[in-house]
């Protein structure tokens, strides 16, 4: 079955430095994405970054890096430079095969709070 | 602007009560989702449409009912037959995916029912 792992119910980090957020899954598929998403204690979800199965490179965008490291079944999200409005819920998700869906697996989540 | 409109944010229904949770796109998306989340949960998928008259039960359909009678709209109704309604739900929508690709789910800003 496919499953998303965060271990890290609560994260704290210094204003300026950087953070990991980890993420693990589960899936026998070869063809599969991953992705994150924010969320605000406003409630709308975010959308971060994407990392295809295929993709040789990791993904970047502006701050947000994913380490994928796909032997381990690893996409770890890096933040850069955490600012005071990083402080949110964080989002590891999983599209499952799903014949033109998006049908999205979640996992529990991290909350990051960022510390001036 | 484009985008998903939930409404109401709010809503609180007295217990045998079904309700309905609106949900509308502008952004020309063909397929439709609706998840939902208990706290310190991730997204749980409830049901899924990707074109208008047809819709597919996601994981926890139970107790649950839509309708796509427009392309545009997708409402959520949720019946006296689903046994711990109070949650938030959050209403998605995507591009149709033609393969491995970013094709990220955009979300509403969700609406929290209680049942009181």
């Amino acid at each position: 079955a496919q499953k998303i792992t965060q271990t890290q119910p609560g994260m704290f980090v210094q204003e300026k430095e950087a953070v990991t957020l980890d993420c693990t899954y589960d899936t026998s598929d070869q063809s599969y994405g991953l992705f994150w998403y924010k969320q605000p204690s406003s409630g709308e979800m975010i959308f971060l970054i994407y990392q295809g199965s295929y993709d040789e490179q990791n993904a970047t965008e502006g701050r947000y890096s994913l380490n994928f490291q796909k032997a381990r079944k690893s996409a770890n999200l890096v933040i850069s430079a955490s600012q005071l409005g990083d402080s949110a819920m964080y989002f590891c998700a999983m599209r499952r095969p799903s014949g033109g869906y998006n049908k999205l697996i979640f996992g529990a989540g991290t909350r990051l709070a960022v510390h001036p | 602007d484009g985008g998903i409109t939930q409404s109401p944010k709010y809503l609180f229904r007295k217990e045998g009560q079904n309700v309905t949770l609106s949900c509308e796109q502008n952004l020309n998306h063909d397929a439709m989702y609706w998840y939902r989340q208990d706290p310190g949960q991730g997204l749980r998928l409830i049901y899924y449409s990707q074109i208008v008259n047809d819709f597919q039960k996601g994981d926890i359909a139970e107790g649950y009912s839509v309708s796509r009678e427009k392309k545009e709209s997708f409402p959520l109704t949720v019946t006296s037959a689903q046994k711990n309604p109070t949650a938030f739900y959050l209403c998605a929508s995507s591009t149709r995916l033609a393969g491995e690709g970013n094709t990220e789910a955009f979300f509403g800003q969700g609406t929290r029912l209680t049942v009181v």
